[in-house]
């Protein structure tokens, strides 16, 4: 089947410093990956994909790229702000039947203290 | 441009009574999908609409259905409700066949 592994939180650091969310994937034939992230009281908002192996995803300061080899899709960021607190997701898509459907992992959360 | 949208915001529910959760996907966009997300957890798939039809349906009872209408918004009914249907009811649009979601603010179902 297809499922998503991620590291369990909370994580809490410090601001600047390096943030790394590890996230695992087992899937059936070749996924697209996805980091998404939650904010308090908010909806899924797309932070960064990698369709591809070897695919980087980047945006707003962060990183992941798409390790076949290693079935992983790991999240990180140089220096992390106080504004990047929140939950985050990592997800694959696997496609049945002429649709996509999104499988999550639980979670992590993330508090970065001033 | 407006993003996705859902209504209500919030909904107290008893047990055993019925819900109905709304949902105008993005502009452009054809199809549309539910996410049930407990409390702590990642959203798990409800199922999917496109062109008024399910195409897919993930591990839930009947009790969870739905509906697409032709200008693409969706309902999410769910019947006799339990106190574990309690979640953040989200849901996500798309162009069919890619796989990109947008997700709306989400409705939190609370059942007493």
């Amino acid at each position: 089947g297809n499922s998503v592994t991620q590291m369990e939180g909370p994580v809490t650091l410090s601001e600047e410093a390096f943030l790394t969310i590890n996230c695992t994937y087992t899937a059936t034939g070749y996924p697209s990956l996805f980091w998404y992230v939650q904010y308090p009281g908010e909806g899924l908002q797309l932070l960064l994909k990698a369709t591809k192996a070897d695919d980087k995803g980047s945006n707003k300061g962060f990183e992941a790229t798409y390790r076949k080899e290693t079935t992983s899709f790991h999240l990180e960021k140089g220096s992390v702000q106080v504004s990047d607190s929140a939950v985050y997701f990592c997800a694959l898509s696997v496609a049945q039947g002429g649709s996509e459907k999104l499988v999550f992992g639980k979670g992590t959360k993330l508090t970065v203290n001033p | 441009d407006a993003g996705v949208t859902q209504s209500p915001t919030h909904l107290i529910k008893t047990r055993g009574q019925q819900v109905t959760l709304r949902c105008s996907p993005k502009s452009g966009h054809d199809t549309v999908s539910w996410y049930q997300q407990a409390l702590g957890q990642g959203p798990q798939f409800i199922f999917q609409y496109y062109e008024e039809e399910e195409r897919q349906r993930g591990n839930f009872p009947d009790r969870f259905s739905g509906h697409q209408f032709p200008n693409y918004s969706s309902e999410l009914n769910v019947n006799a409700l339990l106190l574990g249907d309690s979640a953040l009811y989200l849901c996500a649009s798309s162009l069919l066949r890619t796989d990109e979601q947008f997700f709306g603010p989400g409705t939190r179902l609370t059942v007493l």
